[in-house]
């Protein structure tokens, strides 16, 4: 099973609107958890950490249920500059990154 | 500061042969790892050093071999390339144990034939 399960989409969605990823863990013993946003042929790059109250950076809200083990991306007012791949990733330990595979994302015109 | 550096950017091997993807940074990070990117499978991480002369294992090492001799560099070595290693490679750094912002290089795309 992975470590991480994300639904690889695609979500196209029109400018403005409003678009939630959700990500699954499967290890209880998580400790860390991150979005991170990848654009086309280059290098992933740290979007936001994510915290067990929930975290807001401008329009990017994330929550974290450690119940449920998942982790939530909220976009709010979506810009194309959005369109890229969001992976959720998880530490078990403080050195191994466990990435999931990605949710694309494309905001129309 | 050039941050993590990886070359080269793009790679053609023949099955059977040996090649490294360099990796260096110049932030004076501890720990330094490799993953490699394929469709559908996610970013997955091969090998990983949390100082210089300290190695391990991480999810997909068969094939590949590492080294940290010093703080910058951690090279990648694949002895006998397979086709089954066509990905693209990312190097990363941390500053440390508790660190979590992992810099990554702009990544090596290897195509073995």
């Amino acid at each position: 099973r992975k470590e991480v399960e994300q639904d690889p989409g695609p979500f196209n969605v029109p400018e403005g609107a409003t678009v939630a990823f959700n990500c699954t863990y499967s290890n209880s013993a998580s400790q860390s958890f991150f979005w991170y946003r990848q654009d086309c042929r280059k290098e992933p790059k740290l979007l936001m950490s994510v915290y067990s109250s929930g975290n807001e950076d401008g329009r990017f809200t994330a929550q974290l249920n450690r119940a449920s083990q998942y982790i939530s991306l909220l976009i709010r007012d979506s810009k194309l500059s959005d369109s890229a791949t969001y992976l959720c990733v998880v530490t078990i330990t403080g050195n191994q990154f466990y990435f999931g595979t990605g949710t694309s994302l494309t905001v129309i015109p | 500061n050039a941050g993590v550096t990886q070359t080269p950017k793009f790679q053609v091997l023949k099955t059977g042969q040996s090649m490294t993807l360099q990796c260096a940074q110049d932030m004076n990070h501890e720990y330094m790892s490799w993953y490699r990117q394929d469709p559908g499978m996610g970013l997955r991480l091969i090998h990983y050093s949390v100082g210089a002369g300290i190695t391990d294992q991480g999810e997909v090492p068969n094939g590949y071999n590492v080294s940290r001799s010093t703080t910058e560099d951690f090279p990648l070595r694949l002895l006998s390339a397979a086709p089954s290693q066509t990905s693209v490679y990312f190097c990363a750094s941390l500053p440390g144990p508790g660190a979590n912002v992992l810099t990554f290089g702009a990544g090596s795309r290897l195509t073995v034939l």
